[in-house]
């Protein structure tokens, strides 16, 4: 079975800084699909960033940007120019390529923004 | 606002009560998700349901049964709930096959049972 680890429960960052959320997971396929999702106090999860196993091209989305090392099972979001609206949860997640429609998600870290 | 709708918000119920939670969607999509978010633990993924049936029960108890009527509704039917099934219950929906993959989450029904 596919597990997914963040191994830091919290972060802070000063605003305008930059700041690497981690996750590794595990699995033995060769197709899935990684994503960070965000959880900010209003509760509801929304999609950051997504990244296919397949493509060796990080993915970004403006100031978000992933660090995906297929090899070592790693995916770390980098958040460049960190604001105040960042703050919340952020959850890794992987989904496999063969059709599951299974969503397994980490822990979560909880990222605070320091005016 | 991503598309999939839950109601109630919030939810307080007694251990002997019968409630039921709600979610829905308008994205075309055929796979649909019920997910409990506790403090301090992963999201558990509860049940999924793909074209209405269902493809996933992660050892659930009982006391929580599903309901998928068609693509764009699903149901959560509470009873006898104990307290430590108090948590925010998430419902998601996603593609069953092709891209994006993602799944699109709802604003949570927070459940308190008392």
């Amino acid at each position: 079975a596919q597990t997914v680890t963040q191994s830091q429960p919290e972060m802070s960052v000063q605003e305008a800084e930059t700041v690497t959320l981690s996750c590794t997971y595990d699995t033995s396929e060769s197709d899935y699909y990684l994503f960070w999702y965000k959880q900010p106090p209003s509760r509801q999860m929304i999609l950051v960033i997504r990244q296919e196993a397949y493509k060796q091209q990080n993915a970004t989305e403006n100031r978000f940007s992933v660090n995906f090392q297929k090899a070592a099972k790693s995916f770390s979001l980098k958040i460049s120019d960190s604001q105040l609206g960042d703050a919340a949860m952020y959850f890794c997640a992987y989904r496999s390529g063969g059709g599951s429609e299974k969503l397994v998600f980490g822990k979560g870290t909880k990222l605070t923004v320091n005016p | 606002e991503t598309g999939v709708t839950q109601t109630p918000r919030h939810l307080v119920m007694g251990m002997t009560n019968k409630k039921s939670l709600k979610c829905e969607q308008h994205l075309g999509h055929n796979a649909m998700y019920w997910y409990k978010q506790s403090a301090k633990k992963p999201l558990e993924l509860m049940f999924v349901y793909n074209f209405k049936e269902q493809t996933e029960n992660n050892s659930v108890p009982s006391r929580f049964s599903p309901e998928c009527p068609n693509s764009s509704h699903l149901f959560l039917h509470l009873h006898t709930l104990q307290p430590e099934d108090s948590a925010l219950y998430l419902c998601a929906s996603s593609q069953e096959k092709g891209t994006p993959l993602e799944a699109f989450f709802g604003q949570g029904t927070r459940l308190t049972v008392v």
